[in-house]
């Protein structure tokens, strides 16, 4: 069984400087990690995945996340954040290459002009 | 255009009345599912089926059906809906087998807002 935990309900960053969501993760066997981006009244959509190889995994719109397997973590980061980045985030282990996902509560990321 | 599509968006109804929220996916995916997503609580599975006539049940199966009778359609059904299924439901698709642009990740309809009275 796997478990995910986002400790921000909300994050708050100015536009331009560098962002960190963060995303602790418990999973039984290999970790698959993805990353989920909601927009106001849409579903959700496919950020970034980690399945196996480099531990930073680079996805769309120039996020990119740092697996690390001794913390359990996999944060996801941007260098430099724009306000059309304001959006809730989720963050999905699973437990077999994308069948059983478990979400976290999601994290409310609001860029600021 | 490679789509999750659901029906209806919005839907008001009452206690003990019957309704469906049909999902339907372009892709060929084997793997469907249905969550609702709840303020504080993120996303929960309720159902998931991972081919033609093979359904499981998520965290949240209780007072829902499913069915997968063909590979793009997934229906879910209250069959007596209460207040506390008032929720916004989300249904998701993806393949299982990696090959090229197949990676895994779930595909994600518009989502259902259900209002039960």
């Amino acid at each position: 069984a796997q478990s995910v935990a986002q400790p921000e309900d909300q994050v708050n960053v100015a536009e331009g400087n560098p962002l960190t969501v963060k995303c602790t993760y418990s999973v039984s066997g290999n970790p698959y990690l993805f990353w989920y981006v909601q927009y106001p009244n849409r579903g959700l959509q496919f950020l970034l995945k980690y399945i196996t190889g480099d531990n930073l995994v680079k996805g769309s719109y120039g996020f990119e996340a740092e697996f690390n397997k001794s913390q359990t973590s996999f944060h996801l980061k941007k260098p430099s954040a724009l306000v059309s980045d304001s959006a809730l985030y989720f963050c999905a282990p699973s437990d077999n290459y994308g069948q059983n996902f478990v979400f976290g509560p999601g994290t409310r990321l609001s860029v600021l002009p | 255009e490679a789509q999750v599509t659901q029906n209806p968006r919005y839907l008001i109804t009452v206690t003990g009345k019957k309704l469906t929220v049909t999902c339907s996916q372009n892709m060929n995916h084997e793997y469907m599912s249905w969550y609702r997503q709840d303020p504080g609580l993120g996303l929960r599975q309720i159902y998931y089926s991972m081919n033609v006539e093979v359904t499981d049940k998520g965290d949240v199966p209780e007072g829902y059906k499913v069915s997968r009778k063909e590979k793009r359609n997934f229906p879910l059904i209250l069959e007596s809906p209460s207040p506390n299924q008032t929720s916004l439901y989300f249904c998701a698709s993806s393949s299982l087998r990696s090959t090229g642009l197949n990676t895994g990740e779930l595909f994600f309809g518009e989502g259902s807002r259900l209002t039960v009275l």
